[in-house]
């Protein structure tokens, strides 16, 4: 079974549209991340959720949206889609925000804008 | 190491050989760190990890070192195999706040 998966692995869409892309993680935990990887394989974090608390925003646009229905799902909406858009996005887990571990990725959802 | 331009910072290693991959970390008040593995298509996957109360910690084929007063990270990887090709990330992280900084990444390329 896929430990954390995302939905769709692949999503090509045209400027000003708006989509959004699915995670969820089988793990029981407590904590989930989106990163964004550009076309230069640089990985940053854009949000973190914890037990559905939304407990860090790295001052990405409001145009991203995250919603996390439960804790074992955090989705991302993107209003108004842009050419910068277009990037590889991460959905991430881990146990525990308080206890340092690793963090498990999905397979990514390599999105463009046209 | 450094991205330089536009491309990721390349290490070609014929197979058998062992492989060292640098990383720089910029928090002094970093206290936890991870290596990843990230093959084509696919997302970041765990190697190793190690806390700042250790300088070195051995896993099966690899080796992470940790030098707190340069803040610099090392993966050794022995015996480096065709298998082992793809982009590896430093992250590190500080305690109490889970927050994942990632490093820029190198692209570790065997040579059969």
């Amino acid at each position: 079974d896929t430990a954390v998966s995302q939905t769709p692995k692949y999503l090509v869409t045209q400027m000003g549209n708006d989509k959004s892309i699915k995670c969820e993680q089988n793990l029981g935990h407590d904590t989930m991340y989106w990163y964004k990887q550009d076309s230069k394989k640089f990985l940053k974090i854009m949000f973190s959720y914890n037990n559905k608390e939304l407990i860090i925003n790295e001052t990405v646009p409001n145009r991203f949206s995250p919603k996390s229905p439960d804790k074992a799902h955090l989705n991302l909406h993107i209003n108004s889609l842009e050419l910068g858009d277009s990037a590889v996005y991460f959905c991430a887990s881990s146990p525990d925000r308080i206890m340092n571990t690793e963090a498990f990725f999905g397979q990514g959802t390599r999105l463009t804008v046209v | 190491g450094e991205s330089v331009g536009l491309h990721l910072p390349t290490l070609s290693v014929q197979e058998g050989d062992n492989s060292i991959i640098n990383c720089a970390y910029s928090n002094s008040a970093s206290d936890y760190f991870i290596w990843y593995k990230q093959e084509s298509g696919k997302g970041p996957q765990f190697i190793i990890d190690i806390r700042s109360n250790m300088d070195k910690r051995q896993g099966q084929r690899v080796t992470v070192l940790l030098n707190k007063t340069v803040k610099h990270l090392s993966l050794q990887i022995a015996a480096t195999q065709p298998g082992d090709s793809a982009v590896y990330f430093c992250a590190e992280n500080s305690y109490n706040f889970n927050k994942f900084y990632f490093g820029s990444g190198t692209k570790l390329n065997v040579k059969p």
